[in-house]
């Protein structure tokens, strides 16, 4: 299958920074990539979806103003937590899907956060 | 309103036993439904992905069985190892617009020795 690579994997941080995640798709061109976010025994889910070179759509209830979503190339999604809080403590995983009618999502390894 | 409901929250299978997870959905327009196996602090895996114009699907030891006009599909796993210990979820997404995923709430699998 094809390699979604995220980075970083752990990630601790103090209260009011900004944490950035990458999420890189290495054998394949995405066409689309999708955010999730993952609290302790629960499912996925869905905070936004981006496409290359255009505006990411968000999931209701999720801010766009904290969670930055920019997707510049299609290898490449970057999602930026702004001033981060100790609520904002979870796991991220994005994934991505290739080309157009293709509904296969590969998902990264994801990355935990600590805001401390 | 949950699309995707999926039972058991929680399985404890012997060694060599059958495990099987089920699932159903809520909305017709759902075309695409995949199971992905999740072990602690990783991300998802695609293990098998069946569409509804198929009733079963067979990779290996694990098998999804589709019915359409129950709207429910569900995941076998035969000859169940402790390797396959993990979290399960099946999936569904629309053959439009984003299609973006809606994943049901998971399955704890324990295969004991």
């Amino acid at each position: 299958g094809a390699v979604v690579s995220q980075h970083p994997s752990w990630v601790i941080c103090k209260s009011g920074t900004s944490v950035k995640i990458e999420c890189r798709s290495l054998d394949f061109q995405a066409t689309t990539m999708f955010w999730y976010r993952q609290f302790p025994k629960q499912s996925l889910m869905l905070m936004a979806t981006s496409n290359e070179g255009s505006k990411a759509t968000y999931e209701q209830g999720v801010e766009k103003d904290k969670f930055l979503i920019n997707h510049a190339s299609l290898t490449l999604s970057t999602l930026t937590v702004t001033s981060a809080h100790p609520e904002d403590s979870s796991f991220y995983i994005c994934s991505a899907r290739g080309l157009a009618g293709i509904d296969i999502q590969y998902f990264g390894a994801g990355t935990r956060l600590s805001v401390l | 309103q949950q699309q995707v409901k999926q039972s058991p929250q929680s399985l404890i299978v012997q060694k060599g036993g059958i495990s099987i997870i089920n699932c159903a959905y809520e909305n017709t327009a759902f075309d695409y439904f995949p199971w992905y196996q999740q072990f602690p602090g990783k991300g998802p895996a695609l293990l098998i992905a069946i569409r509804p114009d198929v009733s079963e699907k067979k990779e290996g030891r694990f098998t999804i069985s589709f019915n359409k006009s129950a709207k429910q599909f569900s995941l076998h796993i035969m000859d169940s190892q402790p390797g396959d210990s993990a979290t399960y979820f099946c999936a569904a997404s629309k053959n439009t617009g984003r299609r973006a995923l809606t994943f049901g709430s998971g399955t704890r699998l324990q295969v004991q020795p």
